[in-house]
């Protein structure tokens, strides 16, 4: 039972264009979000987190909006740089419970070439 | 300014071994957690731990997996009596509670003989 999806595998985008990542939950008790980036033979490194109370985050190149409605969120990068090819992995968490453990996707890998 | 830190970065064993691997939290941080990521997968939580206790095991399988995060050092995951099925990255990961994100060590790459 995957509560946390990302339905896209790959990704291919043009340096300088935007890119979109998505994740998708089941479980409405998660009241945070992470995103992070993982190269080939390295841990996952933190982008960027949300709260269930925003509803946008944003950090330099990187954005995170989420619809808890539809319990939904998604990672804009503008502009890509071939440096963000990387897999990237949408988590989740019960903080609110004090519960902290992530429940992670299984990743999209982004490619952007130049 | 360290981050965390896992050893050995590779560990081969064959079945029927133990395996002992080894994480040290960022400093300041009091709380570890474990992953592991078989192929092709996400990281699957297996456990959480504060100083000398465990909070949550359970993403743990029944037997054979055990963990520890004494007083003094590091947090350690211990696997007797390996099997092939055992070959994943497991990567540890800290933080210093509270709302703050989870830092990731570059994982331990197990492999089965």
């Amino acid at each position: 039972d995957q509560q946390v999806k990302q339905n896209s595998p790959s990704l291919s985008v043009q340096e300088g264009r935007i890119s979109i990542l998505n994740c998708d939950y089941t479980n409405s008790m998660f009241d945070y979000f992470l995103w992070y980036k993982k190269y080939p033979a390295e841990g996952p490194t933190f982008l960027i987190s949300i709260s269930s109370i925003k509803d946008k985050n944003e950090d330099g190149r990187f954005t995170v909006f989420l619809n808890k409605s539809a319990k939904h969120l998604s990672l804009h990068i503008v502009p890509s740089q071939p440096g963000d090819s990387a897999v990237y992995f949408c988590a989740a968490a019960r903080q609110n419970s004090g519960y902290s453990t992530l429940t992670f996707g299984k990743g999209t890998m982004l490619l952007v070439s130049p | 300014n360290a981050g965390v830190m896992q050893n050995p970065r590779h560990l081969v064993r064959r079945r029927g071994q133990e395996a002992r691997l080894r994480c040290s939290p960022m400093k300041g941080h009091s709380h570890v957690y474990w992953y592991r990521q078989l192929p092709e997968e996400g990281l699957k939580f297996m456990v959480y731990l504060q100083k000398e206790n465990i909070i949550d095991e359970s993403g743990m399988p029944k037997e054979r997996f055990s963990a520890e995060f004494p007083k003094e050092g590091p947090s350690i995951l211990r696997i007797q009596q390996v099997v092939r099925g055992d070959s994943a990255a497991y990567f540890c990961a800290s933080s210093p509670g509270g709302h703050q994100p989870q830092h990731f060590g570059d994982g331990t790459r197990l492999s089965i003989l």
